[in-house]
């Protein structure tokens, strides 16, 4: 699975829309980009995934450019449970588990 | 939120001792997985299961074992517990179809004293 690099951290104010990047630029043509992030001390929770278009659901939406070397998750409207860390993962769909690897994420923290 | 729940919730033991974590499901997923996870390692996974009595190997399964008897029921096993095993345990499931998420459980704090 292709490596992703995200920034360590970043701070956004609540009610305003969070912007965050991810790079994979080594990324497959049959590799898909996943979200997911982690509330502390929670479990995992899955937010989004893409292949090239972009992505919109309840949660964010998922812009991936056109070389598909990154991609952005945007939450619409940051509230403060929004602080968690965020994960993005590039990985093969494959029919045969879905084995998730994670690597550092980017801190999040949604300020009033 | 899917239906996983984690026992026990934190469990303090001593080396050389057996630990059995167990993960529940009602949701009738195909695949379970079980991973750990560390300051500055992220999750990494242990062991998955495809479906009852069908295990395999993830990247950190030395120490660690399994067994899936029912859909609803995934269990890890460290039979004699290091230090090097204190961590947060996480369980997932997922359909098994390609692509489809994961759902996290609420983790297990494993202290090996």
């Amino acid at each position: 699975d292709a490596k992703t690099t995200q920034p360590t951290s970043m701070d956004c104010a609540e009610g305003r829309a969070a912007n965050l990047p991810c790079n994979h630029s080594t990324i497959s043509g049959n590799e898909y980009v996943y979200w997911y992030r982690q509330i502390h001390s929670q479990g995992p929770q899955y937010i989004i995934h893409g292949l090239k278009n972009n992505e919109t659901n309840e949660m964010a939406s998922l812009i991936i450019t056109e070389d598909r070397k990154s991609s952005t998750l945007i939450l619409p409207h940051a509230t403060l449970r929004d602080t968690a860390v965020y994960y993005c993962i590039v990985r093969v769909l494959q029919a045969a588990g879905n084995k998730l690897t994670f690597g550092g994420g980017t801190r999040v923290l949604v300020k009033p | 939120d899917a239906g996983i729940t984690q026992s026990p919730r934190h469990k303090v033991t001593e080396t050389g001792t057996p630990v059995t974590l167990r993960c529940h499901q009602t949701e009738n997923h195909r695949y379970m997985y079980w991973y750990r996870q560390d300051p500055g390692h992220g999750l990494r996974l242990i062991h998955y299961s495809y479906g009852v009595k069908d295990t395999d190997k993830g990247e950190v399964s030395d120490g660690y074992s399994v067994s899936r008897s029912k859909t609803e029921d995934f269990l890890l096993t460290l039979e004699s517990a290091t230090s090097s095993q204190t961590s947060v345990y996480f369980c997932a499931i997922s359909e098994g179809l390609a692509g489809d998420e994961q759902y996290f459980g609420p983790g297990t704090r494993l202290t090996v004293t």
